[in-house]
């Protein structure tokens, strides 16, 4: 079985600046893969980075980076320069053989101007 | 916009009542996940198709819910006799490859289902 868990309810950010989200996670697969997904209000869930945990090269996309320590089972995103647009609720997931996601129970962004 | 739509985006509806929410997958996308969210909460796995295959079910999905996916394009989630508990989101999800495996999953707007 897998289990996601992210330990901040909500956090805040000032526009411009850095922020790091955490999550870590517990599976038995020795195949698995973690997923940021991005909600925002009242649109629908888009997928931010992925990260292959057979991969040691940490996942970067342009503003947005992942802490993948495996040996830890954490999974962390770093969202630099925030922008307004990045304020909504983050999950992480992980995903196994059974190709279903695993979600956590999410972090609500605020981003201050 | 994903490209994955879903049908009605909100539902009202009576305890007891019986429900149904469509799925419109990306065309080409051969498998579809159903996913509830509950407020305050991360989606949870409700079922899996490959084409029009059901292949695996969650604990979740009591008997009476039912999915299906005929021709191996929309899918629809019905919910019998609703009980206050089922009001949630429920979304639907499609994966980007053919094939087996891990890949990107594409989610609709989702359905937001309120049981009085």
């Amino acid at each position: 079985a897998q289990t996601v868990t992210q330990s901040q309810p909500e956090m805040s950010v000032q526009e411009a600046e850095t922020v790091t989200l955490s999550c870590t996670y517990d599976t038995s697969e020795s195949d698995y893969y973690l997923f940021w997904y991005k909600q925002p209000p009242s649109r629908q869930m888009i997928l931010v980075i992925r990260q292959e945990a057979y991969k040691q090269q940490n996942a970067t996309e342009n503003r947005f980076s992942v802490n993948f320590q495996k040996a830890a089972k954490s999974f962390s995103l770093k969202i630099s320069d925030s922008q307004l647009g990045d304020a909504a609720m983050y999950f992480c997931a992980s995903q196994g053989g059974s190709e279903k996601l695993v979600f956590g129970k999410g972090t609500k962004l605020t981003v201050n101007p | 916009d994903t490209g994955v739509s879903q049908d009605p985006r909100h539902k009202i509806t009576k305890r007891g009542q019986n429900v149904t929410f469509r799925c419109d997958p990306i065309s080409e996308h051969n498998r579809l996940y159903w996913y509830r969210q509950t407020l305050g909460q991360g989606p949870e796995f409700l079922t899996y198709f490959q084409n029009e295959a059901q292949l695996e079910k969650s604990r979740l999905l009591s008997d009476r819910f039912s999915a299906e996916r005929p021709k191996g394009s929309f899918s629809t989630l019905e919910i019998q006799r609703t009980e206050q508990g089922d009001s949630a989101m429920y979304l639907c999800a499609s994966p980007r490859g053919r094939l087996a495996g891990v890949d990107e999953q594409f989610f609709g707007p989702g359905t937001r289902l309120t049981v009085l």
